[in-house]
């Protein structure tokens, strides 16, 4: 059973910073990966999709990147502006059922003025 | 265009109760999908439609959670006898078609509180 894993839960960094946030899952025959953006009270918002040929993917000051033979996806964000705090989600899906995404818990993010 | 809109935004029902929460998707959007998702952690797939028929239900806890969507486009959560555990945001989610690369838009959500 595909199981994914966010590191950290929280995050709190000043204005400017650049930062990473990491995503971890069990089973390595994905069929995509995708970080996604919740705000407090708001639907979803799909950041950057990975198919599992590719190695990255890139959207203005957002890189994510995904080794599949190790499990590990990681998302980077450049300059970090207060709006982007924000709960960042990681999610796969499988060969077996590409429509249902296995989302992690998420890491929420605070960037300080 | 108008994006995935879900209603009501708020519930609270007592347990033992039946519940409804609507959803309708994107127009022209072929696949639906039904989320939950409790505090802290992220959303759980629950069931996707295709049409009008449910393509995969394996994610619904029990059979007290049933969903249809009898024209193709609204769908309709229900929850029978309805228990403290329910207590969640139910999220939807509509995409073109079922296709893997197809981006799946999502709603606001239903905050179902079980009292």
């Amino acid at each position: 059973k595909q199981e994914v894993t966010q590191i950290p839960a929280a995050l709190s960094v000043p204005e400017g910073e650049n930062l990473v946030l990491n995503c971890s899952f069990t089973d390595s025959a994905i069929y995509n990966l995708q970080w996604f953006r919740q705000d407090p009270g708001k639907g979803l918002t799909s950041l950057l999709l990975i198919q599992s040929s590719q190695r990255e993917q890139t959207s203005g000051r957002l890189n994510a990147s995904l080794d599949k033979s190790s499990g590990r996806s990681t998302l980077y964000i450049a300059a970090s502006q207060p709006g982007d705090s924000a709960t960042y989600l990681c999610a796969v899906s499988g060969y077996s059922s590409a429509s249902k995404i296995i989302f992690g818990s998420g890491t929420r993010l605070s960037i300080r003025p | 265009g108008a994006g995935v809109s879900q209603t009501p935004s708020n519930k609270v029902t007592e347990k033992g109760k039946y519940v409804e929460l609507r959803c309708d998707p994107i127009s022209g959007h072929t696949a639906l999908y039904w989320y939950r998702q409790s505090l802290g952690q992220g959303p759980e797939f629950l069931i996707y439609f295709q049409g009008t028929g449910a393509a995969d239900d394996s994610g619904l806890p029990n059979d007290r959670f049933f969903a249809v969507r009898p024209e193709g486009s609204v769908s309709t959560l229900k929850i029978q006898r309805t228990e403290r555990g329910d207590s969640a945001v139910y999220l939807c989610a509509s995409s073109l078609t079922s296709g893997e690369a197809d981006t799946q838009y999502f709603g606001p959500g239903t905050r179902l509180t079980v009292l």
